[in-house]
């Protein structure tokens, strides 16, 4: 029963470049999550998902950040020509549903990102 | 502003003491909390989970107390163990459907042998 894979677990990226991020939720878990850890601070929430739809995009910087749930595939976080102020660890979370009773999230290993 | 402040921000404990780490939160509205423990280079993994009307909760050597009444919660552990180095992190949900949680900064836990 494998949990939340994402990958890969680390990527280096000079400025400029593209970044792509990728998060496979628990089998059977429809909600994706993505969150930022930057170094010594807190999960940041960026956005929510839900199979092929955005619900919750609102941490999302407004630039250069794309992310998506396609019907079939792993949720893909993208970020466009990178800077060093995104060096991060990027988390996936997923969950079943979402309500009062159905509310755990499930955390990946995360990503990683190194800006050069 | 919703935010979530844990102390103290660093501890180190000698193996088998216990100790007890804090969160005070002012998020608003409340739906619940939640501690989570984080080892290095990992993502974090849930220890409790309380809504509004729980005041304790434990799960093994984790006790989690919640005080909705003055927004703080602690995390007691017992029996130290050099394993339960790590980060601690304090989660809060506020109610709504969009399941967002707001963390703390994290408690860094060092137990020594």
């Amino acid at each position: 029963n494998a949990g939340v894979m994402q990958n890969p677990r680390h990527l280096v990226r000079r400025r400029g470049q593209e970044a792509r991020l990728r998060c496979s939720p628990v089998k059977g878990h429809s909600h994706v999550y993505w969150y930022r850890q930057l170094p010594e601070e807190g999960l940041k929430f960026m956005v929510y998902l839900q199979k092929e739809n955005i619900i919750d995009e609102s941490g999302m910087p407004k630039e250069r950040f794309s992310a998506e749930f396609p019907k079939e595939g792993p949720s893909i976080l993208r970020i466009q020509q990178v800077v060093r102020g995104d060096s991060a660890a990027y988390f996936c979370a997923s969950s079943l549903t979402e309500g009062p009773s159905s509310y755990e999230q499930y955390f990946g290993p995360g990503t990683r990102l190194t800006v050069t | 502003k919703n935010q979530v402040e844990q102390s103290p921000q660093s501890l180190i404990i000698l193996e088998g003491k216990n100790c007890t780490l804090q969160c005070n939160y002012t998020v608003s509205p409340f739906s619940n909390l939640r501690w989570y423990k984080q080892d290095t280079g990992r993502g974090p993994v849930s220890l409790t989970i309380m809504t509004f009307s729980e005041n304790t909760k434990s799960n093994g050597r984790y006790t989690a107390t919640l005080d909705a009444d003055t927004k703080q919660s602690s995390l007691h552990i017992t029996a130290s163990q050099l394993s339960d180095s790590a980060s601690y992190i304090c989660v809060v949900r506020r109610t709504g459907n969009t399941g967002k949680l707001i963390f703390g900064q994290g408690t860094t836990l060092q137990v020594k042998p």
